[in-house]
């Protein structure tokens, strides 16, 4: 059965930093891509960032361009998001999804980012 | 990117067919066939409901249907049930390798 959890939300101060975890089982990370995909709250969704399945290569939404990097680790088959210089605006449940051709097919139960002094 | 347009609620009553818009342009909706819709519910994770336009995964009911027509894509939900009460988002693939999502609609079962 394929499972995502996410792990590592908070609260953080503005230009702080953090790192979310996606835990996968019942696939292997190294053969699929993979994306984030945030939410703030009482908000629609928004695609954040993708990682294709070498890891070779990635690519993010501008508003997060050059803050936040998306990487992996096959041996622990575990999804990353480091998000430094946060911002109250990246105030968010963060969710990692399993991308297939296209679509996100498995997702996570998602993870609460809250960016406050 | 923008996000796709969405009408921000739709509702209709039990047994209705409702239709949703999405809205985008030649450099993602109308340029692709990869779209989808996702439904949520309330604190939860959205669902994968429809795929490439108009492909259902495995175990979505067959009253969920999608299409599209030039940048415009959408979904139909017959047979309304109350089950069927959430937000759903369109979501496409863009020119620049990248995703977007549309605004979201609300589904209210009278």
């Amino acid at each position: 059965e394929v499972q995502l959890v996410e792990s590592g939300g908070g609260l953080v101060q503005p230009g702080g930093s953090l790192r979310l975890s996606c835990a996968a089982s019942g696939f292997t990370l190294s053969s699929h891509w993979m994306v984030w995909v945030r939410q703030a709250p009482g908000r629609g969704l928004v695609w954040v960032s993708r990682i294709n399945a070498d890891g070779g290569s990635t690519i993010y939404a501008d508003p997060v361009k050059g803050r936040f990097t998306i990487s992996r680790d096959t041996a622990r088959n575990t999804l990353y998001l480091q998000m430094n210089s946060l911002r109250a605006e990246d105030t968010a449940v963060y969710f990692c999804a399993r991308l297939v051709n296209g679509r996100m097919d498995y997702w996570g139960q998602g993870t609460l980012v809250t960016v406050s002094s | 990117q923008s996000a796709l347009t969405q009408p921000a609620s739709v509702s209709g009553s039990p047994g209705q067919s409702i239709t949703i818009s999405c809205t985008g342009t030649s450099s993602d909706v109308g340029g692709y066939n990869f779209v989808s819709w996702y439904q949520q519910h309330p604190g939860k994770a959205p669902k994968l409901m429809i795929f490439d336009v108009s492909s259902r995964p495995s175990g979505v009911s067959n009253r969920f249907s999608g299409s599209k027509s030039d940048n415009t894509a959408s979904l139909t939900i017959s047979g309304l049930q109350a089950e069927d009460e959430a937000d759903y988002y369109c979501c496409s693939y863009t020119y620049s390798s990248s995703y977007v999502f549309g605004s979201g609609t609300k589904v209210t079962v009278l």
